[in-house]
């Protein structure tokens, strides 16, 4: 199993420009989510999705779209960057089982660098 | 609303003692998750250990131990025979059924030789 995948590994956008970051899983999860990582707060959740064709907001999800199409991918698109959108981006992944596992699967991260 | 605090941005042990990393955290669930995971700086965010709510026995992996204090909201993390390899962020996160994971702002550790 390749676990969580996530490409690109780096990124440097200039201001007004879009890109989807791309997420996919072999596990057969049913739940993704998107994080991004920033110096001092954490992993805060961009959005999340429960299954194909199910997505919810995060914390904080302004300035991002997401779609579930496959159980597989869940990418996120960011429609306009902006240099508050540099940052670390995680996807993560976890299967829905009642009384857990709960601890979610984490890719190897996405650094965008917005100009 | 969960929150998550983890007050010590900085803690340094020697190589071979112990160190134990504090978390507090907030949630009005009675059902929830509480987690350790360990960021080393190739940046994958690694599971160290789950501990469940409803669950009284403190969780333990191998060198690394919780002390989970369910009424003052604590969890915090020992590891115990400390290696160069543990240098990392740590961070500690909470679930509950709502999909929503907090985590904490995270703890680096150093290991000095």
């Amino acid at each position: 199993n390749a676990g969580v995948t996530q490409t690109p590994k780096f990124q440097v956008l200039k201001t007004g420009q879009s890109m989807t970051l791309q997420c996919a899983q072999d596990m057969n999860h049913e739940y993704m989510s998107w994080y991004r990582q920033d110096p001092g707060m954490g992993l805060r959740l961009i959005h999340y999705s429960v299954g194909a064709g199910i997505t919810d907001q995060g914390e904080v999800p302004n300035g991002y779209n997401v779609s579930r199409s496959t159980t597989e991918d869940f990418p996120l698109r960011l429609l306009s960057a902006a240099p508050s959108q540099t940052s670390v981006y995680f996807c993560a992944s976890r299967a829905l089982l009642a009384g857990g596992p709960h601890e979610q699967y984490f890719g190897p991260g996405t650094r965008l660098t917005v100009t | 609303a969960q929150t998550v605090t983890q007050s010590q941005p900085e803690m340094s042990v020697q190589e071979a003692e112990t160190v134990t990393l504090s978390c507090t955290y907030d949630t009005s669930e009675s059902d929830y998750y509480l987690f350790w995971y360990k960021q080393p700086p190739s940046r994958q965010m690694i599971l160290v250990i789950r501990q469940e709510a409803y669950k009284q026995q403190n969780a333990t992996e191998n060198r690394f131990s919780v002390n989970f204090q369910k009424a003052a909201k604590s969890f915090s993390l020992k590891i115990s025979d400390s290696q160069l390899g543990d240098a990392a962020m740590y961070f500690c996160a909470c679930t509950s059924g709502t999909y929503k994971y907090i985590f904490g702002t995270g703890t680096r550790l150093k290991v000095l030789a």
